[in-house]
Formats: structure tokens, C-alpha cells, sequence
């Protein structure tokens, strides 16, 4: 099946600065992906849906200048959370879609990335 | 306004005994519903999924669902437990005609015991 990726798998940083993840999707092209957050004991929330060379939308209550999306490649999308605080501390999910390059057409997830905010 | 419902927090079973777990569904049209299952600190891994034809659905790992739609649900079933079943399970809902935009209910834990 199709493979997505994350990197890093978790990341503890100091509260200020900003930090960026990486979501790729290894076998197939992505023209849509998803970033997701997950609190402790809790289901994931969709922050943003990102399209292959246009502006990210964001659902509502995201904050889009503190959680900037690219998505520059088919392969490609990374979130940076900027000025972290702790309260940006969570589980973050990407998913990406597959539209038919490998016959399928559903979300594939990768497998997350713990941020810790000190 | 599309909605997933889980009304379990936590389901216990013995090995060996019949799993079920919950979901209920909201959507107006027809709707994708899809099953995942989430282990400690790992992301989702997809279990089935439905979109039409018949209403019961087999999936990975042995596990199926069934989709009923008078009574808008979408339970996962599996005959037989095993202890490594032990996971974060979630229920989740597409819009007709798309996988866009994944609404995920709450999750259930599944604790299967030896």
C-alpha cells in the first residue's frame, strides 16, 4: 500500500522558536494533504487542508500564521509551527491523498509527530 | 453537519470472545465511513472502509463492519479477539462522493484480555 512519512517522529523544543515537519508521501503523488492534531486520550482534529501549489484552507479556529503550511511538490507538504508555545505541544497527523496513481483514491497516514514545547 | 459518534470510551474483552465496537453516523446523502486503528504513539492504520455495495464490509487483521442504514451506524466486528487487538480505535466519516475532510469520532480503547 501507499506510504506516507513523517519527519521527525518527535521533537522537543524551547518555547519561542519554531519548528517545521515534514509529510511525504514515498510511492505515490499527492495533489492533497491533510494535517491533523491529536490531543492526549483525544481524536484527531483536521487543522488544514493543503493543496499542491496553492494556499493551504484552514478550518476554523486554526490559526493560519502560527501554523504555516507549504506544499510545494506532489510528494511534499510541511507544517511549521512558529513562535511555539507549550500549548502547541500535541500529537500532528498528516494524511495524503492518492488519486489514482496507484489505482486507489483515499487518505494514507503517516505515522506523526510529537511536539513537546518547553 | 457531518458527525461520528463512538458512545464507548473503552470496550474490555476476553481473548477469544466476539469484539464489537460502536459508531453511529450523521451525514446527509450517502456517506464513506471508514474504520482506523491508532497503537501508542503511532499514526492511523486503515481497516475498511465503505462506500456502497453490500453493507458488510471486511477488512484487515480479521476484522469487519457492518453498515446499517436505518439505524446510521457502522460497527466494527471481529469473531474472534486477540491480545495484540488492544488498540485506539476510530470511527470516521467522509462526504458523499469524496475523501475529503475526515470527520473522526472520539475513539474507543480496545483492552482485550488473556
Amino acid at each position: 500500500g501507499a506510504v506516507v512519512s513523517q519527519h521527525p517522529s518527535w521533537v522537543i523544543c524551547k518555547s519561542g522558536t519554531s519548528v517545521k515537519i515534514e509529510c511525504r508521501s514515498l510511492d505515490f503523488q499527492a495533489t492533497t494533504m491533510f494535517w491533523y492534531r491529536q490531543f492526549p486520550k483525544q481524536s484527531l482534529m483536521l487543522m488544514a487542508t493543503s493543496n499542491e501549489g496553492s494556499k493551504a484552507t484552514y478550518e476554523q479556529g486554526v490559526e493560519k500564521d502560527k501554523f504555516l503550511i507549504n506544499h510545494a511538490s506532489l510528494t511534499l507538504s510541511t507544517l511549521t509551527v512558529t513562535s511555539a508555545h507549550p500549548e502547541d505541544s500535541s500529537f500532528y497527523i498528516c494524511s495524503a491523498r492518492d488519486r489514482g496513481t496507484s489505482g486507489l483514491d483515499e487518505q494514507f497516514f503517516g505515522p506523526g509527530t510529537r511536539l513537546t514545547v518547553l | 453537519a457531518q458527525s461520528v459518534a463512538q458512545p464507548e470510551d473503552q470496550v474490555n474483552v476476553a481473548e477469544g470472545n466476539p469484539l464489537t465496537v460502536k459508531c453511529t453516523y450523521s451525514v446527509s446523502g450517502n456517506p464513506y465511513l471508514f474504520w482506523y486503528v491508532q497503537y501508542p504513539n503511532r499514526g492511523l492504520q486503515f481497516l475498511l472502509k465503505y462506500i456502497t455495495g453490500d453493507n458488510l464490509v471486511k477488512g484487515s487483521y480479521g476484522f469487519e463492519a457492518e453498515f446499517n442504514k436505518s439505524q446510521t451506524s457502522f460497527h466494527l466486528k471481529k469473531p474472534s479477539a486477540l491480545v495484540s487487538d488492544s488498540a485506539l480505535y476510530f470511527c470516521a466519516v467522509g462526504p458523499p462522493g469524496g475523501y475529503n475532510k475526515l470527520i473522526f469520532g472520539a475513539g474507543t480503547r480496545l483492552a482485550v484480555h488473556p
